[in-house]
């Protein structure tokens, strides 16, 4: 079946500091990636939405100058958490589109610890 | 009215019980629908997807859809211990790749 790779599944970094997330689709070309964040105990909240070789849209209230994406092929997007703050510490999800057939597939998330 | 309502929970059945948990809508836009779950501290696994009304069964899953009324099931017969997830329910409409997420139903169940 298909497979997102997320990368690193932890990170604890120190304040004002910037931190970058990988996202990789294993087996299959994606035409669009998703970033989520999750809140303990909530559901997934949409940040942005990233096409391959454009720009990503990101959801109101998100600020695209720190939360930096980046989908450069079909199998890679990239999140950069910039000048990082002790609120953006949460849990960090991705998800693929497969080009070829119906269906999301999510990395296994990335909790970030800002100190 | 937000778009998906979903009662977190937490749902705790013994081991053998039938667990049911369900989702409803205000988008009757909404064609495709998704069952996921999530373990703790991973990300979210598609158990079960419905296009449109019906119902899908896939071993102990059994997924209903409908759409008359905006709402949606998820049967899990003979729950084991192993399916203590969170469990979230999810639509997108046809044309528009954006999910949206219920906040998901934490389960337990008890050997």
């Amino acid at each position: 079946g298909a497979v997102v790779s997320q990368h690193p599944s932890r990170v604890i970094c120190k304040s004002g500091t910037s931190v970058k997330i990988e996202c990789r689709s294993l087996d299959f070309q994606a035409t669009t990636m998703f970033w989520y964040r999750q809140f303990p105990k909530k559901s997934l909240m949409l940040m942005a939405t990233s096409n391959e070789g454009s720009k990503a849209t990101y959801e109101q209230g998100v600020e695209k100058d720190k939360f930096l994406i980046n989908h450069a092929s079909l199998t890679l997007s990239t999140l950069t958490v910039t000048s990082a703050h002790p609120e953006d510490s949460s849990f960090y999800i991705c998800s693929a589109q497969d080009r070829d057939r119906y269906g999301y597939t999510f990395g296994s998330g990335t909790r970030l610890t800002v100190v | 009215q937000k778009e998906v309502e979903q009662d977190p929970g937490p749902l705790s059945v013994p081991e053998g019980a039938i667990v049911s948990l369900n989702c409803t809508y205000s988008n009757s836009a909404f064609q495709y629908f998704m069952w996921y779950r999530q373990y703790s501290r991973k990300g979210p696994e598609l158990l079960m997807y419905t296009y449109s009304s019906g119902n899908k069964e896939d071993g102990r899953f059994t997924a209903q859809v409908d759409k008359s009324s905006k709402y949606i099931s998820l049967f899990i017969r003979d729950s084991q211990p192993s399916d203590s997830a969170t469990y979230l329910c999810a639509m997108s409409v046809t044309g528009n790749n954006r999910l949206a997420f219920g906040k998901g139903n934490q389960v337990v169940v008890i050997p």
